[in-house]
C-alpha cells in the first residue's frame, strides 16, 4: 500500500509562518486533505482539494501541491494552531482505500 | 447541519465481535454521493482509515481490515455500523464515524472527511 510520511514534529514561533509536508507516490494524482487534532477531540478538516478551506477555517491556513509533496501552510500561526495535524489521501495502488500520514505535531512558541 | 454520533459496547473480549453504530442526524444517509466512514486511532498514535459504505451501499475497505470487518448501512435508522471480529488488544482504540466526499477539479480528484464524530473509546480486554 502507498504510505505518506510527515515530519513529527515541527515548531513555529508565535506570527510567524510554518510549512507542514506530506510526501508520497500518491499525491501526483490526488490531492491530500488536512487534518488538524488537538488533545482529545476529534479531528477538523482544515483544507481539502487543490486549497479549499471549510467553512470557519482561518485564512491563515492554506493548502498546495508540487510533486509527490503536499504542503498545509499557516501564515501568522496564533497559539490556538498548536495541534497534531494529518494529511490523508488516497493510495496510489488501490484507488478505493485511502491512507493518512503518521501526523505533524505542531507547536507554537 | 449534519452531525455523527457513535455508540457501542465500551469494553470487548478478545476473540469477539466489535460492533458499533454511527448515528446521523441533520441529513440522510441515502441522499447525496457520501461515503460514510469509519477511521480509529489508538491512544497516542495516528489515524487509520478503517473503511466506507457509500450511499449506495458499495463498500470499501483498508486491506489490513478486509477480512474481519463488514460495514453497513440502515436507511430506516439513518445509521452506518462497524462490525469488527476475532478483536485483539490491538483493535483497543477510539472509533470515529464521519463522512467522505470525492471532489473531481480540473487539476485532479480529491477526497476528505468533513463531519466527524466526537469518537468512542473501544477496550479490548478480558
Amino acid at each position: 500500500s502507498s504510505e505518506l510520511t510527515q515530519d513529527p514534529a515541527v515548531s513555529v514561533a508565535l506570527g510567524q509562518t510554518v510549512r507542514i509536508t506530506c510526501q508520497g507516490d500518491s499525491l501526483r494524482s490526488y490531492y491530500a486533505s488536512w487534518y488538524q487534532q488537538k488533545p482529545r477531540q476529534a479531528p477538523l478538516l482544515v483544507i481539502y482539494g487543490r486549497n479549499n478551506r471549510p467553512s470557519g477555517i482561518p485564512d491563515r491556513f492554506s493548502g498546495s501541491t508540487s510533486g509527490n509533496t503536499a504542503s498545509l501552510t499557516i501564515i501568522g500561526a496564533q497559539a490556538e494552531d498548536e495541534a497534531d495535524y494529518y494529511c490523508n489521501s488516497r493510495d496510489n495502488n488501490d484507488v478505493q482505500f485511502y491512507v493518512f500520514g503518521p501526523g505533524t505535531r505542531l507547536t507554537v512558541l | 447541519q449534519v452531525q455523527l454520533q457513535e455508540s457501542g459496547p465500551g469494553l470487548v473480549k478478545p476473540s469477539q465481535t466489535l460492533s458499533l453504530n454511527c448515528n446521523v442526524s441533520g441529513g440522510s444517509i441515502s441522499s447525496g454521493s457520501y461515503h460514510w466512514s469509519w477511521i480509529r486511532q489508538p491512544a497516542e498514535k495516528g489515524l487509520e482509515w478503517i473503511g466506507h459504505i457509500y450511499t449506495n451501499e458499495r463498500t470499501n475497505y483498508n486491506p489490513s481490515f478486509k477480512t474481519r470487518i463488514t460495514i453497513s448501512a440502515d436507511t430506516s435508522k439513518n445509521q452506518f455500523s462497524l462490525k469488527m471480529s476475532s478483536v485483539s488488544a490491538a483493535d483497543t482504540a477510539v472509533y470515529y464515524c464521519a463522512r467522505g466526499r470525492v471532489g473531481i477539479a480540473t487539476t485532479g480528484t480529491y477526497y476528505y472527511l468533513d463531519v466527524w464524530g466526537k469518537g468512542t473509546t473501544v477496550t479490548v480486554s478480558s
